[in-house]
């Protein structure tokens, strides 16, 4: 009930395409769903975050949409650029301030 | 840079061995986490400390122990070190009240021979 179930494991698209990545959880106590983006050798920093009274938030290229009674959220990267290519990572909050990541999700975008 | 700093970056030892892993957290942020992320797999959650508390725990192993002193620095503590422990960890901090965005540190790279 705890986890947070990402796919696909790795994602390879265009210059130019658009990236999707999912997840889905269980425990309908998480209250907070940031994305993360990961460089090699870098820790990872918070990409998007949305709260689930909102179905969609967007920033720039990246948006987040988010389907509270199928209990999934996603997302979106337009017009992906080879510097988008990184490991991305959702995660999940709970009240206590425990936060649950997903397996993360490797994206490599061709030039 | 995210302000949040780890030490060592690397870290080399051998079976049964203890380390320290020290996290220093941006300057007014008074919640810290660690987390282990091994090759396969994502983020662990270990645990959290708040102001110098225990304030969550995850998948922490009984052989590891944290925490946090007076100044918000944090130490993890890794004894009888296995193969299997050999990972990626991360210190995070969040500001007051806030636990949302977490600012992760760079990471210390353990390596168990």
């Amino acid at each position: 009930q705890q986890q947070v179930k990402q796919s696909p494991q790795s994602l390879i698209v265009q210059k130019g395409g658009i990236s999707i990545i999912n997840c889905a959880y269980e425990n309908t106590a998480f209250d907070y769903f940031p994305w993360y983006q990961q460089f090699p050798g870098k820790g990872p920093a918070l990409l998007i975050a949305i709260r689930p009274d909102v179905s969609e938030k967007k920033e720039g290229r990246f948006t987040i949409s988010f389907n509270k009674s199928a209990k999934q959220f996603s997302l979106h990267i337009m017009d992906s650029q080879p510097g988008d290519s990184a490991t991305y990572f959702c995660a999940a909050r709970s009240g206590t301030y425990k936060y649950i990541f997903g397996t993360g999700t490797r994206l490599k975008v061709l030039a | 840079d995210s302000g949040v700093t780890q030490t060592p970056k690397h870290l080399i030892t051998a079976t049964g061995q203890r380390v320290t892993l020290r996290c220093s957290p941006r300057s007014g942020d008074l919640s810290v986490y660690w987390y282990q992320q091994s090759l396969d797999q994502g983020l662990q959650f270990l645990i959290q400390y708040y102001n110098g508390e225990e304030r969550a725990k995850g998948n922490i192993l009984e052989r590891f122990s944290a925490q946090q002193f007076p100044d918000l620095h944090s130490e993890l503590n890794l004894s009888s070190l296995e193969l299997g422990d050999s990972a990626l960890y991360f210190c995070a901090s969040s500001g007051q009240g806030a636990g949302e965005t977490q600012y992760f540190g760079p990471g210390t790279r353990l390596l168990v021979l």
